[in-house]
C-alpha cells in the first residue's frame, strides 16, 4: 500500500542550528502538508503546498520555516535557526483530492529535539 | 469558543464495550469530516471519512455527522485492546485546511 515516508525519524540539534526534514509523499498526490504536534498537544497545521507553491500557512510558519519540493518526489521542511520551542513531532501529509477535500495521509513523523 | 472541541479523556473501557467518541465544532461551513487514530509516537491514521450529515459504517466503526447540531461521533463496537490509541476528529471546508480536534485518549482494558 502506498505510504508517506519521512526522514529522519528522530533528530537532535542544538538551538540555532538549521534542520531539514524530508518527506516522500504518495506518488500521485498533488497536495502536500506539514503539521506539528508538541508532545501531549494537538496536531497543528503549519503549511500546505500545491503546484510548487505555498497555498496556505499558519501563524506558526514564520520566516524561520520554509518548504521546498526540490525534485519530483521529495518535499522538505527547513527550519533555519531552531528554537527550544520547535521541539515536536513533525508530520508530513499528502492528498490527491480536489482542493483540500481529499483524504489526508500522514507519514510516521520526524521527532525533532532542540537542546 | 474553540473551532473544534473534543473531550481529551482518558476514556477507559473494558474489552468488548461499545465506545462513543464525540466532537463539536463551531464553523457551520465544515463539510468533510474525518476520524484519525494515532498510536503513541506515530502519525495519525485515517479511519473514517464522511461528507455532510449522515452515517457511515466500516466494520466495527460507525461515523455519524449531525450538521444541524454541529456534532460528530465515532462508535467502536466490540472494542479491542488494540483499539487503545488517541482518536482525533478532523474537518474541513472546501478550499481550506484541515482542523483537528485535540484528540481523545482511549484505553481498552483486557
Amino acid at each position: 500500500e502506498p505510504e508517506v515516508t519521512q526522514t529522519p525519524s528522530h533528530q537532535v540539534t542544538q538551538m540555532g542550528q538549521e534542520v531539514i526534514l524530508r518527506c516522500v509523499p504518495i506518488s500521485n498526490h498533488l497536495y502536500f502538508y506539514w503539521y506539528r504536534q508538541i508532545l501531549g498537544q494537538k496536531v497543528e497545521f503549519l503549511v500546505s503546498f500545491y503546484n510548487n507553491e505555498i497555498s496556505e500557512k499558519s501563524e506558526i510558519f514564520d520566516d524561520q520555516f520554509s518548504v521546498e519540493r526540490p525534485d519530483g518526489s521529495n518535499f522538505t521542511l527547513k527550519i533555519r535557526s531552531t528554537k527550544l520551542e520547535d521541539s515536536a513531532m513533525y508530520f508530513c501529509a499528502s492528498s490527491d483530492g480536489l482542493a483540500n477535500t481529499g483524504e489526508l495521509f500522514f507519514g510516521e513523523g520526524s521527532r525533532l529535539t532542540v537542546l | 469558543q474553540k473551532e473544534v472541541e473534543q473531550d481529551p479523556g482518558p476514556l477507559s473501557v473494558p474489552e468488548g464495550a461499545i465506545v462513543s467518541l464525540n466532537c463539536t465544532y463551531s464553523n457551520s461551513a465544515f463539510q468533510y469530516f474525518m476520524w484519525y487514530r494515532q498510536y503513541s509516537r506515530k502519525g495519525p491514521e485515517l479511519l473514517m471519512y464522511t461528507y455532510s450529515s449522515g452515517n457511515k459504517e466500516d466494520g466495527r466503526f460507525t461515523a455519524q455527522v449531525d450538521k444541524s447540531s454541529k456534532y460528530i461521533s465515532l462508535f467502536i463496537r466490540d472494542s479491542q485492546p488494540s483499539d487503545s490509541a488517541t482518536y482525533l476528529c478532523a474537518m474541513i471546508n472546501y478550499g481550506q485546511n484541515f482542523v483537528f480536534g485535540p484528540g481523545t485518549r482511549l484505553s481498552v482494558l483486557p
